[in-house]
C-alpha cells in the first residue's frame, strides 16, 4: 500500500520555467491538498480539491494552478517559476464523507523545489 | 478569521522527562477538530492524535496525552517519558469546517523538540 506518492522528489528550475508536480493516492480518498512548507512558516495551503471535479484556493494560491485529473490524482503546476516559490511541497489526501469528518491528512514524502 | 498559534518555537528536554507542547486556536467556530502531526528530521509528516472541541475530557494514547481547555481554546499535547526518537517538529492543525465539502486544514508554525540523551 503506497499511500500518497509524489513525484519528483527534487527539482531545480530556472526563473520563468514551468513544471508540474504530480501526486497520486491509492487509499480511495475523496479530498486532496497541496501545501508548501517554508522555514518558520509551518505548512500553508495552496489549493485543495474536496472531491473529484472540484478545486478551491487555499491561503497562498498565486502563481499556481491545479488539476484534479481523477479521484486518484491531483497535480500542481507552476507556469512561470519564481525564486519565491523555492520550498518543499507536500501533497495530502483525506476522507471527508458522511460521518468520517475527523479523518486526518495523509501526506506524501514531499518535493524539494529550488528556483534559481 | 481563524488563527492557530504555537508560541513555543524550540524546546529541549532531557530523555525521560515529560514535555508539553502548546497550541491555541482562535476561532468563532464552536465545533471543530484539531490534529497533531510530527515531522522528524527525515521530513515526512506523521499523524499523531486528534481531538474535538466539544469533549473536554483528557485523552491518552500510549505516551501521548491530550488536554483541551475550551475557555482559552488551548490544546496541550504532552509526551510522557520522552525518548530521543521524539525529537522532531510538532505541528497542530485545526480543521476549519465540519461540512462534507470545503474542508481546510491549517497548520501552526510548529514547535521543534529536541530530546537530549
Amino acid at each position: 500500500n503506497a499511500g500518497v506518492t509524489q513525484t519528483p522528489k527534487f527539482q531545480v528550475l530556472k526563473t520563468g520555467q514551468s513544471m508540474t508536480l504530480q501526486c497520486a493516492q491509492d487509499m480511495n480518498h475523496n479530498s486532496m491538498y497541496w501545501y508548501r512548507q517554508d522555514p518558520g512558516m509551518g505548512l500553508r495551503l495552496i489549493y485543495y480539491s474536496a472531491s473529484e471535479g472540484t478545486t478551491d484556493k487555499g491561503e497562498v494560491p498565486n502563481g499556481y494552478n491545479v488539476s484534479r485529473l481523477n479521484k486518484r490524482e491531483f497535480s500542481l503546476r507552476l507556469e512561470s517559476a519564481a525564486p519565491s516559490q523555492t520550498s518543499v511541497y507536500f501533497c495530502a489526501s483525506s476522507v471527508i464523507t458522511g460521518g468520517v469528518r475527523n479523518s486526518p491528512l495523509h501526506f506524501g514524502n514531499g518535493t524539494r523545489l529550488t528556483v534559481t | 478569521a481563524q488563527k492557530v498559534t504555537q508560541a513555543q518555537t524550540e524546546i529541549s528536554v532531557v530523555e525521560k522527562e515529560d514535555v508539553t507542547l502548546d497550541c491555541v486556536y482562535e476561532t468563532r467556530d464552536t465545533t471543530y477538530y484539531l490534529f497533531w502531526y510530527k515531522q522528524p528530521p527525515s521530513g515526512e509528516l506523521v499523524f499523531l492524535i486528534r481531538r474535538n472541541s466539544f469533549d473536554e475530557q483528557n485523552e491518552i494514547s500510549g505516551r501521548y496525552s491530550w488536554n483541551f481547555q475550551k475557555s482559552t481554546s488551548s490544546f496541550n499535547f504532552t509526551i510522557t517519558a520522552s525518548q530521543v526518537v521524539d525529537s522532531a517538529v510538532y505541528f497542530c492543525a485545526p480543521k476549519k469546517s465540519l461540512t462534507n465539502t470545503g474542508n481546510q486544514f491549517y497548520f501552526g508554525t510548529g514547535t521543534s523538540l529536541t530530546v537530549i540523551p
